[in-house]
């Protein structure tokens, strides 16, 4: 079963130190998301992404956040200059059409530490 | 805006007993509610959802749900849980009128003991 993929699954920066969370989604797929999840809290929407342009994004996504989607593949995260409070597990997730009650499907996550 | 409160952030049970994981909604447009479960290491799979029609939705692995309009709640139930079963849950909503935003609950941690 396609599933999606996220890499690495765990990476630890130092505070403003640019970082860059990957993520292929399921290949047919055409709609693109991401969310966090901070230890303890819950998971919050950052960003969704279609036809090479960002659709919705929440306050989270302030300008050190940026998304990409590089080639036919892969789908990006960057986050320029990271905080402390960036510290977090990141979800990537994808649907086919795009429609709210189309199912997204999540990766495992990257968990990112900022020290 | 819509929020979404799971009461329970653990419940502990035996293999073999039934299960209730609650959830309610708070949402001044109509949406669309969803469970997922992820399992460790891995990434949150969707387990049911409810859009329209029957108010009891079935999903995988046993599970199903029951949306409540009038409480604004979307409990899921199994009648007999099994090991495999311990897991993160969480319940989510979409306001049927945005872009796919999630809105997800704190998560409620199920523990199966033998």
């Amino acid at each position: 079963e396609p599933e999606v993929t996220q890499t690495p699954s765990h990476q630890v920066t130092q505070m403003g130190q640019e970082v860059i969370l990957r993520c292929v989604p399921i290949s047919n797929h055409l709609y693109f998301y991401w969310y966090r999840q901070i230890l303890g809290q819950k998971v919050e929407f950052l960003v969704s992404f279609y036809n090479n342009e960002i659709s919705e994004k929440s306050e989270i996504f302030d300008d050190q956040f940026s998304v990409e989607r590089p080639d036919g593949s892969n789908f990006t995260l960057k986050i320029r200059s990271t905080k402390l409070e960036d510290s977090a597990m990141y979800f990537c997730a994808s649907s086919d059409q795009g429609a709210v009650q189309e199912t997204q499907y999540f990766g495992p996550g990257t968990r990112l530490l900022v020290l | 805006a819509q929020s979404v409160t799971q009461l329970d952030s653990q419940v502990p049970v035996f293999e073999e007993a039934p299960v209730e994981l609650r959830c309610n909604y708070s949402s001044s447009v109509s949406v669309y509610l969803f469970w997922y479960v992820q399992y460790p290491n891995q990434g949150l799979q969707l387990l049911l959802k409810y859009l329209s029609g029957s108010t009891l939705v079935k999903g995988i692995n046993g599970f199903e749900a029951e949306f409540n309009k009038s409480q604004t709640s979307f409990h899921l139930r199994k009648p007999s849980v099994h090991i495999s079963d311990t897991a993160e849950y969480f319940c989510a909503v979409i306001n049927s009128g945005n872009t796919g935003k999630l809105i997800f609950g704190q998560g409620t941690t199920l523990q199966v003991k033998p």
